[in-house]
């Protein structure tokens, strides 16, 4: 099984619409979750960084689900210019500070429709 | 000014051939990361390094070398390429930040053809 597992899509979505991508990750002792975001050809950057609680920035929302290790991303009004590769990103070296190890999922395409 | 450069950004060669990727940062972080990204598997770190006396194997490092040659300089070196090491290579920067140093900043990347 791999560490961190997303649906790769393709998500064709009409601008204006909701869409939410979920993301499974396999080591329970993962301590810090992330969404990065990667245009094509181009290098990923962070998007949000996912807490317990749920966090919102804007038309954005991130999830953590502990008990079925899952995080989620829902992009609200969704605009053309979200058009991009969401990859889900789990700390998995866990929360012992300088551990820290990225592993990131392979990527969940997303193309806005006008 | 870009914060993480990657140099060269664009690089075909043959096999057999020793290549050269280098990244230089103007972030002042301590860490620096290699990573490879193909298609349908993702990013993977080749090599790492915390600090300058510091060099870190990832989890696909056979086949690559790295140098810190200094804070901001951190080169990753294929000492004989081969066609499977064809790939987009990515150089990336962290520090602490909020108690961790989970952001990472990637440069823009040098894709790499081995043919």
């Amino acid at each position: 099984r791999k560490e961190v597992e997303q649906d790769p899509g393709p998500f064709n979505v009409p601008e204006g619409a909701t869409v939410a991508f979920n993301c499974t990750y396999s080591n329970s002792a993962s301590q810090s979750f992330f969404w990065y975001r990667q245009d094509c050809r181009k290098e990923p950057k962070l998007l949000m960084s996912v807490y317990s609680s749920g966090n919102e920035d804007g038309r954005f929302t991130a999830q953590l689900n502990r008990a079925s290790q899952y995080i989620s991303l829902l992009i609200r009004d969704s605009k053309l210019s979200d058009s991009a590769t969401y990859l889900c990103v789990v700390n998995s070296e866990g929360s012992n500070f300088g551990n820290e190890k990225l592993t990131f999922g392979t990527g969940t395409r997303l193309t806005i429709i006008p | 000014d870009a914060d993480v450069t990657q140099t060269p950004r664009n690089r075909i060669t043959k096999t057999g051939k020793r290549i050269m990727l280098e990244c230089s940062q103007t972030k002042g972080h301590d860490r620096m990361y290699w990573y490879r990204q193909d298609p349908g598997l993702g990013l993977r770190l080749i090599y790492y390094s915390f600090d300058v006396k510091d060099i870190n194997k990832g989890e696909i490092s056979d086949g690559y070398s790295v140098s810190r040659q200094a804070q901001a300089k951190f080169s990753l070196s294929l000492e004989s390429a081969i066609p499977n090491q064809t790939a987009l290579y990515f150089c990336a920067t962290s520090d602490y930040v909020g108690g961790s140093y989970n952001e990472q900043f990637f440069g823009p990347g040098t894709r790499l053809t081995v043919l």
